[in-house]
């Protein structure tokens, strides 16, 4: 069965400064996709970044970026100029192949980002 | 604007009640999805359904049920409600497999 571990529960950084938060998943597929979600305190799931697993080039949207490394299995995410309204909690999901799911997500158990002025 | 839409975002129930949470899309997406937010877990899948008539069930499906007779709603059914269903559920659509999964608002149960 695939997992998605995020091995830190709880983060912080300082305004403006960069943080990364890290995210593994096991798999025995090739063709994939790989999400970070941010849920702030009002509860909605905000998609930060998304990344296809056959794309070796790491996805970028503004101040988030990935740090994708399909062998060891590892997705990070990389924070930078923090502000802070990036506080929040963050999750990793990781999306099977088409065929028997049409778009399940699998999510980590979350990391929850501070952000100190 | 389409949305994704959940009533009623809080409810407290009593324990074997049924409980029925209300889930309505507007995007006109063809897939649909319960999760379960619970600390220390993350979001866990309840059940899924691809289309019309067509319902799946998930990780933790275990004491909920839903139907789909329409592209717009998925409710979701507590047949007995426990306490170990206390949690924050999500409801959730998508066009397809490569569409974004659009998420709602949530709804906090309380099962006392």
């Amino acid at each position: 069965a695939q997992t998605v571990t995020q091995s830190q529960p709880e983060m912080s950084v300082q305004e403006a400064e960069t943080v990364t938060l890290s995210c593994t998943y096991d798999t025995s597929e090739s063709d994939y996709y790989l999400f970070w979600y941010k849920q702030p305190p009002s509860r909605q799931m905000i998609l930060v970044i998304r990344q296809e697993a056959y794309k070796q080039q790491n996805a970028t949207e503004n101040r988030f970026s990935v740090n994708f490394q399909k062998a060891a299995k590892s997705f990070s995410l990389k924070i930078s100029d923090s502000q802070l309204g990036d506080a929040a909690m963050y999750f990793c999901a990781y999306r099977p192949p088409p065929g028997g799911s049409q778009g399940n997500l699998i999510f980590g158990k979350g990391t929850k980002l501070s952000v100190k002025p | 604007d389409a949305e994704i839409t959940q009533s009623p975002r809080h409810k407290i129930t009593e324990t074997g009640r049924q409980v029925t949470l209300a889930c309505h899309q507007t995007w006109n997406h063809n897939n649909m999805f319960w999760y379960r937010q619970d600390l220390g877990h993350g979001l866990r899948l309840i059940h899924y359904s691809y289309g019309v008539q067509d319902t799946n069930k998930g990780e933790v499906s275990d004491g909920y049920s839903v139907s789909r007779s329409n592209t717009e709603d998925l409710p979701l059914t507590l047949e007995s409600a426990a306490s170990s269903q206390t949690s924050v559920y999500f409801c959730a659509s998508s066009l397809g497999y490569l569409g974004e999964q659009y998420f709602g608002p949530g709804t906090r149960l309380t099962v006392t």
